[in-house]
């Protein structure tokens, strides 16, 4: 049983440019969520996404949008990037209904230069 | 607004002993609380759920206690060995279908 599944792993990007981040929720599950992790930090919720909606959003710019699919994969999308940004980006998966916790994929650590 | 506070920051201990890690949150109308573990650079890897209506939750030497009404989270970790070296990170479950972490317990366990 496949758990939540993060491409790239790695990624570099430049100033001012634009990032796609993908997650495949861990199976059976309906519901993605996105955090951002600083260095030495606990993780920071963006957004929520269950049946292709955002359900709840954290307190980060419109720069971060995303998207749910069909099948329950999900996208984070940065614009306009900052130095800021750099950080591991977390996925996780859960069920809607209830509350069974939450499965981490291994994240994306994104460096802006 | 729940804030989630975790002492230590970091705790170095020789193998072998028990200690205890320690989570407070400021609103104690929660969902659920869950402990993780990180390993430098990369993704979570939970540990312990443990719902609003119980008081603890074992798996093997792991054991976490919740008191709802103190908003307050321990987890023990008995005969500590070299391999639980890792960050520990405790998130709390609000309601709002999000998790608030703390900044986490840096735990070095040495042979």
């Amino acid at each position: 049983d496949a758990g939540v599944t993060q491409s790239p792993t790695h990624l570099i990007k430049t100033r001012g440019q634009q990032v796609t981040l993908r997650c495949s929720p861990k199976s059976g599950h309906d519901t993605v969520s996105w955090y951002q992790q600083a260095l030495g930090q606990g993780p920071q919720f963006i957004f929520q996404y269950y049946e292709e909606e955002e359900r709840q959003r954290g307190n980060f710019p419109d720069r971060f949008s995303g998207h749910q699919f069909p099948n329950y994969s999900s996208e984070l999308n940065v614009n306009a990037l900052l130095l800021g940004d750099s950080a591991l980006y977390l996925c996780a998966s859960s069920y809607w209904e209830g509350n069974h916790g939450y499965t981490f994929g291994s994240g994306t650590r994104l460096t802006v230069v | 607004k729940q804030e989630v506070t975790q002492i230590p920051a970091a705790l170095s201990v020789p193998e072998g002993e028990n200690l205890v890690l320690n989570c407070s949150f400021t609103d104690s109308a929660i969902y659920n609380l869950q402990w993780f573990r990180q390993d430098p650079g990369k993704g979570l890897t939970s540990l312990l759920l443990i719902q609003s209506s119980q008081r603890e939750q074992t798996s093997g030497r792991l054991n976490a206690s919740l008191d709802k009404s103190s908003g307050r989270s321990t987890l023990y970790i008995a005969a500590s060995q070299p391999g639980d070296s890792a960050t520990y990170l405790c998130a709390v479950n609000s309601g709002y279908s999000t998790l608030t972490f703390g900044k986490g317990t840096m735990l070095l366990v040495s042979p």
